[in-house]
């Protein structure tokens, strides 16, 4: 198993601005999943892309996956105060159900 | 509320003490993941059962940490012998086989040792 490596680690930015977030993995994968964690809702999986999508939308959130760079992005679009958490991005390649985070990126959305 | 539940929610111990959490999970949920987590990092894996049976466990599983799901429901996971560098906050998550692992994790407990 991988873990990603998220980037920047750290973003502040003010409400209503869109965050984005970079992922980078090394090895093929299935799929990759985003999670969330804040001190309110604990970690939460916000959005699964697969290997063969490109794209991926859920409310607010706009996920963007390139496999030949081995790449995600993660775009938080009108960001709210209740968006102030830790973001995690987790390559799942099968083989083994374990979940690998690395550092996340923590988000502060200023109000 | 049917989401993940763990108790206690928060544990302080002294050191050489013995501490037992527990897990339960979504109740149609047969994969159960227990994670450790220090203050700014990720989780780390500890342990998974599907069904009652552990089928992965972590290296950093050491022989003081012990994890049951008897009968396939609840979980524990023993820590013997507490050490001050098992001060952290367990996780537990469930997820349902055949999905894409999307694994649906408890508020956890925050351990601290003495």
């Amino acid at each position: 198993s991988q873990q990603g490596e998220e980037d920047p680690q750290a973003l502040s930015i003010q409400e209503g601005e869109n965050a984005t977030m970079n992922c980078s993995y090394k090895t093929s994968i299935n799929n990759l999943q985003w999670y969330r964690q804040n001190s309110g809702r604990g970690l939460v999986h916000l959005i699964l892309i697969r290997s063969n999508e490109r794209e991926k939308h859920s409310g607010r959130l706009r996920v963007t996956l390139d496999t030949s760079k081995k790449s995600s992005s993660l775009l938080i679009t009108a960001s709210r105060a209740a968006d102030t958490a830790s973001y995690f991005c987790v390559p799942r390649q099968g083989g083994s159900e374990k979940l690998v985070f690395g550092k996340g990126t923590k988000l502060t959305v200023n109000p | 509320d049917t989401g993940v539940s763990q108790d206690p929610r928060h544990k302080i111990t002294k050191r050489g003490q013995n501490v037992t959490f527990r897990c339960d999970p979504i109740s149609e949920h047969n994969r159960l993941y227990w994670y450790r987590q220090t203050l700014g990092q990720g989780p780390e894996f500890l342990t998974y059962f599907q069904n009652e049976a552990q089928l992965e466990k972590s290296r950093l599983l050491s022989d003081r940490f012990s994890a049951e799901r008897p009968k396939g429901s609840f979980s524990t996971l023993e820590i013997q012998r507490t050490e001050q560098g098992d001060s952290a906050m367990y996780l537990c998550a469930s997820s349902l086989q055949g999905s894409y692992n999307e694994q649906f994790f408890g508020p956890g407990t925050r351990l601290t040792v003495l």
